[in-house]
């Protein structure tokens, strides 16, 4: 079955960078394609970057792009999101998901994995 | 980007009875490739979301058949046909056909 574990969540303070991870197993990681979708405590879902199974198409929310980088290692089974300049507004529990269904740049987040929080405070 | 909008962003039900949540597009989600990649999603208390439809109407794999979806264009509706305790949460719809890919504010699910 599939399962994603999110990693590297931490406090960091505003400006500095954090990468994360999510690791993946149960499917074969190289035929989907993989988003980060975060969620403010207390709010709702922002879709934050998909990457497709060959990292040839990666979009992001205007919120993060230029700050934060989506990419992936197939052949360690895990996408990872590079976050720089972080800010205060950053801060959410951010998690990984498997599109449901495509290679490309995604039909739907499918399968979710628990999360991991970032925090952004001085 | 394309605004979603939810309605009704609360709903308090009775136990075996059916809901309905209501989902607008500020455009078309009609892609170039003819499909619409309109998606709700469940998110119950402390847990992650999980997808329950995408394409509008097709279930994701192990959601009960008595959630359903349907709509077109940029009108769209969740229904659960007979409400069940499990199904106490907040919904969202999110829209995948064009980037940035966007969600609905939410609609919680609570019962009478």
């Amino acid at each position: 079955q599939v399962h994603l574990v999110e990693s590297g969540g931490a406090v960091v303070q505003p400006g500095r960078s954090l990468r994360l991870s999510c690791a993946a197993s149960g499917f074969t990681f190289s035929d989907f394609a993989m988003h980060w979708v975060r969620q403010p405590p207390g709010k709702g879902l922002e879709w934050v970057a998909v990457t497709s199974y060959d990292e040839k198409k990666k979009y992001y929310a205007d919120s993060v792009k230029g700050r934060f980088t989506i990419s992936r290692d197939n052949s360690k089974n895990t996408v990872y999101l590079q976050m720089n300049s972080l800010r205060a507004e950053d801060t959410a529990v951010y998690y990984c998901a498997r599109d449901c269904c495509s290679r490309q740049a995604g039909w739907s987040p499918g399968n979710w994995g628990q999360g991991t929080l970032v925090t952004v405070s001085s | 980007d394309i605004v979603m909008t939810q309605t009704p962003l609360s709903s308090p039900v009775t136990l075996g009875q059916p809901a309905s949540i209501s989902c607008r597009s500020s455009q078309s989600l009609v892609h170039s490739d003819g499909n619409t990649y309109l998606s709700w999603l469940q998110q119950r208390p402390g847990q992650p979301p999980r997808l329950l439809i995408y394409k509008i109407s097709d279930r994701f794999s192990g959601v009960p058949d008595r959630f359903s979806g349907s709509g077109a264009g940029t009108d769209f509706t969740l229904k659960i046909s007979r409400v069940e305790a499990e199904d106490v949460g907040v919904y969202y719809c999110m829209q995948v056909t064009q980037t940035p890919y966007t969600f609905g504010q939410g609609t919680m699910l609570e019962i009478k």
